[in-house]
């Protein structure tokens, strides 16, 4: 079955450090793999996804995401973080078979000091 | 111009009661879904409707019901709510190709008391 595990339930940076918010998927097949994020009291937002193609994927706000085969990772990342990036963080991986079901992980908590 | 709009947004109600969500997409997407998040903020598919038939119907207590008139649209309706259904429901929609990507609502807030 697939899944993904996000390691850390809260991660703490200062502004304008750069920051990382770690994600590990298991997959049989090629992974699809997608972040998305949470403001306080709102929906989930789309930030950026892996289907095929260049290891660094670009997304929405500054952020950006690694997919590493080898160590099955999609770690996303911002070289400089702001105090409005403060937020929960959802790794996911579409699931295996004929729908497009998405498998959450658990989220982590962005917490960014000023 | 809200791609995935959800009503109500606040709910609280008694138990017992019964209550509908109500979920319409200007994307012209095929495929509508039902997520939950608990209060520990874990995210679980529910339901999903593809042009108007079901696909997914996960491990969900048979009290909800998925109603899908048209493919824009996708409501949920609970009977006899209980304290365990207090949660954030989220619809969502997308094509149903593999890798396209899902764009989520705002959340409806569901307190039962």
């Amino acid at each position: 079955a697939q899944s993904v595990a996000q390691p850390e339930d809260q991660v703490n940076v200062a502004e304008g450090n750069p920051l990382t918010v770690k994600c590990t998927y298991s997959v049989s097949g090629n992974p699809y793999l997608f972040w998305y994020v949470q403001y306080p009291n709102r929906g989930l937002q789309f930030l950026l996804k892996y289907i095929t193609g260049d290891n660094l994927v670009k997304g929405s706000y500054g952020f950006e995401a690694e997919f590493n085969k080898s160590q099955t990772s999609f770690h996303l990342k911002k070289p400089s973080a702001l105090v409005s990036d403060s937020a929960l963080y959802f790794c996911a991986v579409r699931d295996s078979g004929a729908t497009n079901k998405l498998i959450f992980g658990t989220g982590t908590l962005l917490a960014v000091q000023p | 111009d809200t791609a995935v709009s959800q009503t109500p947004k606040y709910l609280v109600t008694q138990m017992g009661n019964d209550k509908s969500i109500k979920c319409e997409q200007n994307l012209g997407h095929d495929t509508m879904y039902w997520y939950k998040q608990d209060s520990k903020k874990f995210l679980k598919i529910m339901f999903s409707y593809n042009n108007k038939e079901l696909i997914i119907n996960e491990t969900v207590p048979n009290r909800f019901s998925p109603k899908s008139p048209d493919k824009a649209h996708l409501n949920l309706h609970i009977n006899s709510l209980e304290l365990g259904d207090s949660a954030v429901y989220f619809c969502a929609s997308s094509q149903i190709s593999s890798g396209n990507t899902i764009y989520f609502g705002e959340g409806s807030w569901l307190t039962v008391v």
